[in-house]
């Protein structure tokens, strides 16, 4: 059974960091790219990184890029987001996502984890 | 930007057939996905490219894609499919595109 447990999150004021954690179970963690997905209080879900199995290649949205870097473990089967310079608008609960495959028709999220609430407030 | 977008909420008798529409430029080129979300939950893909169900998620979900629209249909609603829903489409330039979510409501 695919498990995904992510970790890290809490409250920090602003323009601090936070490292989140992703410990995975259940597969080859290598052989999938991983991702992180944040959810705003009542809002929607929005993309935020995503890198590949090998860990060679990485991607973020524009709301994060220059302050977030995601990095992953493949020894230890954890995946990881690295957040800087933090704003109120980064509240929200981090999600890491499994993605099915590496072709275009495989490029979205087919398990999740339970989510870490990340809290930017002074 | 790419933008997906969807009804604020839909309403839908238990048993009757609710459609959730996701609109989005030439998003039939693409492969849409639908995401599931119940109150405090993660989650829970419900369709992919398009039209497949993953294991163990009742046959009363499909799905379709065409032009600038998928829909996710749920027929014989249950009060138990009571939730946010979300499409997803995956954009070369702007990376995965989630739509705006509609609440779906079992009166």
């Amino acid at each position: 059974e695919v498990q995904l447990l992510e970790s890290g999150g809490g409250l920090v004021q602003p323009g601090g960091s936070l490292r989140l954690s992703c410990a995975a179970s259940g597969f080859t963690f290598s052989s999938y790219g991983m991702s992180w997905v944040r959810q705003a209080p009542g809002k929607g879900l929005e993309w935020v990184s995503s890198i590949s199995g090998s860990g060679g290649s990485t991607y973020y949205a524009d709301s994060v890029k220059g302050r977030f870097t995601i990095s992953r473990d493949n020894s230890k089967s954890t995946l990881y987001l690295q957040m800087n310079s933090l704003r109120a608008e980064d509240t929200a609960v981090y999600y890491c996502g499994r993605r099915a495959g590496n072709t275009v028709p495989t490029k979205y999220f087919d398990s999740w984890g339970q989510g870490t609430l990340v809290t930017v407030s002074s | 930007s790419y933008e997906l977008t969807q009804p604020p909420s839909v309403s839908v008798s238990p048993g009757q057939t609710a459609s959730i529409a996701c609109s989005g430029d030439k998003l039939g080129d693409k492969y849409a996905c639908w995401y599931q979300q119940k109150p405090g939950q993660s989650p829970v893909l419900v369709i992919y490219q398009n039209n497949k169900r993953p294991s163990g998620i009742p046959e009363r979900f499909s799905g379709s894609n065409s032009g600038n629209t998928a829909t996710l249909t749920i027929s014989g609603t249950q009060a138990m499919d009571e939730a946010d829903y979300y499409c997803q489409a995956w954009d070369s330039s702007f990376s995965y595109v989630f739509g705006t979510g509609t609440k779906v409501t079992v009166l």
